[in-house]
């Protein structure tokens, strides 16, 4: 059973524009949560993050924005660059203090077009 | 500064060996993470420590695997009599008693 549901396999953007990310969640106790960007053969890179008290949180060309009645969040990017063509996954977790396991999505590759 | 390195970045081995993977987290972390990720899905918990103890272990899918962090610094992750199933990117992730937990390059591990 996916807690975190990434239905989106694959997105693509032209450069300059607006990507939306998209995700999902079923459980109803995850109070936080991050968006981590891959490359081939690296390992996820943190990109932002939103506590369950907000429903939005800006770091310049990212905005993380969550709907807890809808259990749905959002990634925008904007402008979109093509550097930013990467898989990106959405996480989630609950707990206290460090004993927060994190619930990935399956990931969605964005391509950005130049 | 450094952030989590992994060894070896690749491991080849054949079914029924055991193999260790290495984790150095970044430093000044207390807790450490192990995930796998299979093909075409997100990383899935394993283990989780607390300084030098196992806080949560609940992902370790079987007995066959088993992993220590005896300084509460450096982990290893360890997989007796290994599976084709058991192939896989073993990712470690460090934090410092935060929510963000930063991840090492993984070692792609290939069971033949």
């Amino acid at each position: 059973d996916q807690q975190v549901k990434q239905n989106s396999p694959s997105l693509s953007v032209q450069e300059g524009r607006i990507s939306i990310l998209n995700c999902d969640y079923t459980n109803s106790m995850f109070d936080y949560f991050l968006w981590y960007k891959k490359y081939p053969a690296e390992g996820p890179t943190f990109l932002i993050s939103i506590s369950s008290i907000k429903d939005k949180n800006e770091d310049g060309r990212f905005t993380v924005f969550l709907n807890k009645s809808a259990k749905h969040l959002s990634l925008h990017i904007v402008p979109s660059q093509p550097g930013d063509s990467a898989v990106y996954f959405c996480a989630a977790s609950y707990g206290s203090g460090s004993a927060r396991q994190l619930t990935f999505g399956s990931g969605t590759q964005l391509t950005v077009l130049p | 500064g450094a952030g989590v390195s992994q060894t070896p970045s690749n491991k080849v081995t054949e079914k029924g060996k055991y193999v260790e993977l290495r984790c150095d987290p970044i430093s000044g972390h207390t807790a450490l993470y192990w995930y796998r990720q299979s093909l075409g899905q997100g990383p899935e918990f394993l283990i989780y420590f607390q300084g030098t103890g196992a806080a949560d272990d609940s992902g370790l899918p079987n007995d066959r695997f088993f992993a220590v962090r005896p300084e509460g610094s450096v982990s290893t992750l360890k997989i007796q009599r290994t599976e084709r199933g058991d192939s896989a990117v073993y990712l470690c992730a460090s934090s410092y008693g935060g929510d963000t937990q930063y991840f090492g390059p993984g070692t792609r591990l290939t069971v033949l």
